[in-house]
């Protein structure tokens, strides 16, 4: 398995801000993770954070909104640029732990007002 | 296009009351098929891998099984503390680590 440790752990951000959430995975892996979930909603592939490379966003997601930076292989980051009310959600780290399996952090609450 | 469902989105149970929850899932080419158990406030838990027809896993009081359409999460004589979000999330082949998530049943055990 894979320990992941995400910061911060929820926040209050003002519309127009930007937050960056860290996330950091105990293992070297090749790839990460960044998932979201709405208020009630489950969870959806922002991007695949890979090091030494672009990340790969999903349909919907666009790298001027949600720049990822990966700097070595157990560590990434995620940045939500010029956040309105409609970024508040829960954001996910995932790393994977073995051959298929994915672990996850506990989760970045935000919360634009 | 792949697509996970689960049923039901809510279920209230007694103690002691077993049940099932269910997930159907289409995929093309399914790598493999994960059961999550996640908390009010954090992140999911990983519970089981299942990788083909007819595999099963157990801990504790549930137990997946896993069909070519769909898989159960079996929760046997469940308590309190079994109450939380189950995410049902299937692998494609060739979909490298990405997960593709159902919207989840939210279960809640009385005493």
């Amino acid at each position: 398995s894979a320990v992941i440790s995400q910061k911060p752990s929820r926040d209050i951000c003002q519309r127009g801000t930007s937050l960056t959430i860290q996330c950091q995975v105990d293992s070297q892996v090749t790839m990460m993770f960044w998932y979201r979930q709405q208020p009630g909603q489950s969870l959806t592939l922002i991007a695949t954070a890979n090091q030494g490379s672009e990340a790969t966003y999903e349909s919907g997601f666009v790298i001027d909104k949600f720049p990822i930076s990966r700097p070595n292989l157990t560590f990434s980051t995620l940045t939500v640029s010029n956040m309105s009310p409609e970024d508040s959600s829960i954001y996910l780290c995932s790393a994977p732990g073995g051959s298929t399996e994915a672990f996850f952090g506990q989760g970045t609450r935000l919360t634009v007002v | 296009e792949d697509q996970v469902t689960q049923s039901p989105e809510a279920l209230r149970l007694q103690e002691g009351e077993s049940s099932s929850l269910n997930c159907s899932y289409t995929v093309s080419g399914l790598r493999g098929l994960f059961w999550y158990r996640q908390d009010p406030g954090k992140g999911p838990e990983f519970l089981f891998t299942l990788y083909s027809a007819g595999e099963e896993k157990e801990k504790e009081r549930l137990k997946a099984t896993l069909t070519k359409k769909e898989s159960f999460l079996h929760i046997t004589a469940p308590k309190p503390e079994d109450s939380a979000t189950y995410l049902c999330a299937v692998q494609a082949s060739g979909g490298y680590n990405k997960l593709i998530f159902g919207a989840g049943t939210r279960l809640a055990v009385h005493p």
